[in-house]
């Protein structure tokens, strides 16, 4: 089993749609987690990170469940430009290793 | 403010042969971390620097890879000889620990082929 693992995918959502995808983590000691989206053929850039309480950005709503070990990530009102792939990322008990998952494909469609 | 800088863009060498590759963080930031990314699947770590020391290198292919991050600033990957298993994204990225957390933040990569 892998460390981290994510929704399969693709998603293909309509235009305004809301989408969530999950991410599963097997280390109970986790100390941070963030949500990195990915362009096709590009860097992976910080789309944010996931607190305890669960955070907001816009359209954007991070939550975690330590209880389940799992990560979520909350898209609403789709745009065609969030259309890319959403990595999860999970930092160990050293904070500064991280695990990345494969990450989930999403299009939004007009 | 400039980000992490990575050169070359892209590289195509033959087997057998070797290539280096070159990382230049973001200004003050610390702790720099080379990824190999294959198609299809997220980044994984190789190995990670905290200033000049290698503080996680457990999964860098010794026998060809080797690492250094001389004066804590930039860094150079090398693989000698590479194989055709080789060819993927190399990706730098470099962070400051801030509160106990590391947000990273990466270099466009290297398009390695291996032919």
């Amino acid at each position: 089993r892998k460390e981290v693992e994510q929704d399969p995918g693709p998603f293909n959502v309509p235009e305004g749609a809301t989408v969530a995808f999950n991410c599963t983590y097997s280390n109970s000691a986790s100390q941070s987690f963030f949500w990195y989206r990915q362009d096709c053929r590009k860097e992976p850039k910080l789309l944010m990170s996931v607190y305890s309480s669960g955070n907001e950005d816009g359209r954007f709503t991070a939550q975690l469940n330590r209880a389940s070990q799992y990560i979520s990530l909350l898209i609403r009102d789709s745009k065609l430009s969030d259309s890319a792939t959403y990595l999860c990322v999970v930092n160990g008990t050293n904070a500064g290793k991280s695990t990345f998952g494969d990450g989930t494909t999403l299009t939004v469609k007009p | 403010e400039a980000g992490v800088v990575q050169s070359p863009r892209y590289k195509i060498i033959e087997k057998k042969q070797p290539v280096a590759f070159w990382c230049n963080p973001i200004s003050g930031h610390n702790t720099l971390y080379w990824y190999r990314q294959n198609l299809g699947q997220g980044p994984e770590l190789l190995i990670r620097y905290e200033n000049e020391e290698a503080v996680d290198d457990s999964q860098l292919p010794k026998d060809r890879f080797s690492a250094e991050r001389l004066k804590g600033v930039d860094s150079t990957l090398k693989i000698q000889p590479a194989e055709l298993g080789d060819s993927a994204v190399y990706l730098c990225a470099s962070s400051l620990e801030t509160g106990g957390t590391y947000e990273q933040y990466f270099g466009p990569g290297t398009r390695l082929t291996v032919t």
